[in-house]
Parts: C-alpha cells; structure tokens; sequence
C-alpha cells in the first residue's frame, strides 16, 4: 500500500478482555516494528520483525503481549487480558533501508 | 546506554515567531539524531536527521537543527512558526543507523497561537 495503514484506529475493551491489532506495512517494506505511547511519554519499542528473521521481542513488557508477522507483511499485535495501564496509542512502523521509519496512524486502545 | 532527553512539555508561541525545541541526548561516541513530528491523529513523520557531516541540516517545512557536541545536543529550529506547526515534536537518537537501536525522547507539544 501507500503508507502503513492500522486498524482499528480505537478500540474501547473491557479489564480482562483479549485485544487485536493490526498493521498493514508499506509494500516491499521488509522490517516492521511496533511501539507504545503512552500519555505524555515517548515512544516505547515493543518488538520488532526483520524479514524471515526470528523477531526482537525484547520490549514485550508481559506474556499478555505477543506479535506475528504472516507472510512477511501483515503484522498482528495480541494483548490478552488487558489491564488498564495497557491504555495507550500502539504505533507501527516500517523501513526498508533500516534507517528511516513510516509511522501508521496508529491504534488508541483504552482500556475500562 | 543512550538516553533522549527533551526539557520542555509544552510550549507555546506566536505564529510568525521563531522555535527552538531542545534536545539533549547521551551517548558515548557519535549518535545518529533524528526528529519526528506528530501531528494529531496521525503517526510519526521525520523532519530531518543527522548521521555525519555538516552539523547544521535542513529539514522539510522549513525546520532545521544543529548538532553541538559539546553541548551534546540537537535542537530544532524555525524561523517563522506557521499554525500548520501546531504538533508533538519528537527527537531520537541512535547509536547506529539502523532504525532499531532508536531511543525517542518523551516529546514537545507545540502550540502555535493566531
């Protein structure tokens, strides 16, 4: 596509609920990354796929946090059980030369 | 470890006025900076970067920074703040080029008054 396209833009979920997100990369974009923004903070890098590479998940701040990249392209974000400190905007970028990354819009999940 | 730090949450200036952001990093050898800026609802957009070389670099929209080791900082500039401005500004640095070694810093919220 275009640019890096994500869905849902928001998600409101109940304490306890499982969650997915997704993110559609540039095409031919071979790393993908996600990060997290909370309120006020920086961006928070949470795993990163490179390729047919095994991903970096070392920013994955719990085992409720797992990612996947199928094919090489779409790339889905799994929170299970989410916690209200979860509430944040989830962003996912791409790069092709590894040095500068296209951002999504990114999906705000609020959690109640 | 390398670390970003911006001083200013939020400020606020006059369209048509000059910016500074201030950025200030650390990082034992030479770091590769960068800023983003975020505008609302949408996602990251880099405005420029510096890896080597002329440590004044141009930038789109008309913004600039500077790089001053000694200080160990990366500032960004404007002359003339146009409302378009209006966004989240966001410095990084890293220790190589590569896009995974980039730490950003917790970022400057920008309004521009008419």
């Amino acid at each position: 596509g275009a640019g890096v396209s994500q869905s849902p833009s928001n998600k409101v979920t109940e304490k306890g609920k499982d969650v997915e997100l997704r993110c559609d990369p540039i095409s031919g974009h071979t790393a993908l990354y996600w990060y997290r923004q909370s309120l006020g903070q920086g961006l928070e890098f949470l795993i990163y796929f490179q390729g047919n590479s095994a991903p970096d998940k070392s920013g994955l701040p719990s085992d409720r946090f797992s990612a996947e990249r199928t094919g090489g392209s779409v790339s889905t974000l799994t929170i299970q059980r989410t916690q209200q400190e979860d509430s944040a905007v989830y962003l996912c970028a791409t790069t092709i030369q590894g040095r500068e990354l296209f951002f999504g819009e990114g999906s705000r999940l609020t959690v109640l | 470890a390398q670390s970003v730090t911006q001083p200013d949450i939020h400020i606020t200036v006059s369209e048509g006025a000059s910016l500074e952001l201030r950025c200030n990093y650390s990082y034992g050898a030479t770091p590769y900076l960068f800023w983003y800026v975020q505008s609302p609802g949408q996602g990251l957009q880099l405005l420029l970067k510096y890896f080597s070389g002329d440590t004044l670099v141009q930038g789109i929209k008309g913004f600039e920074a500077e790089f001053k080791r000694s200080q160990s900082s990366f500032n960004l500039r404007k002359p003339s703040v146009h409302w378009s401005d209006a966004a989240e500004y966001f410095c990084a640095v890293a220790s190589s080029g590569s896009a995974r070694q980039l730490t950003f810093g917790s970022g400057t919220q920008l309004t521009v008054l008419p």
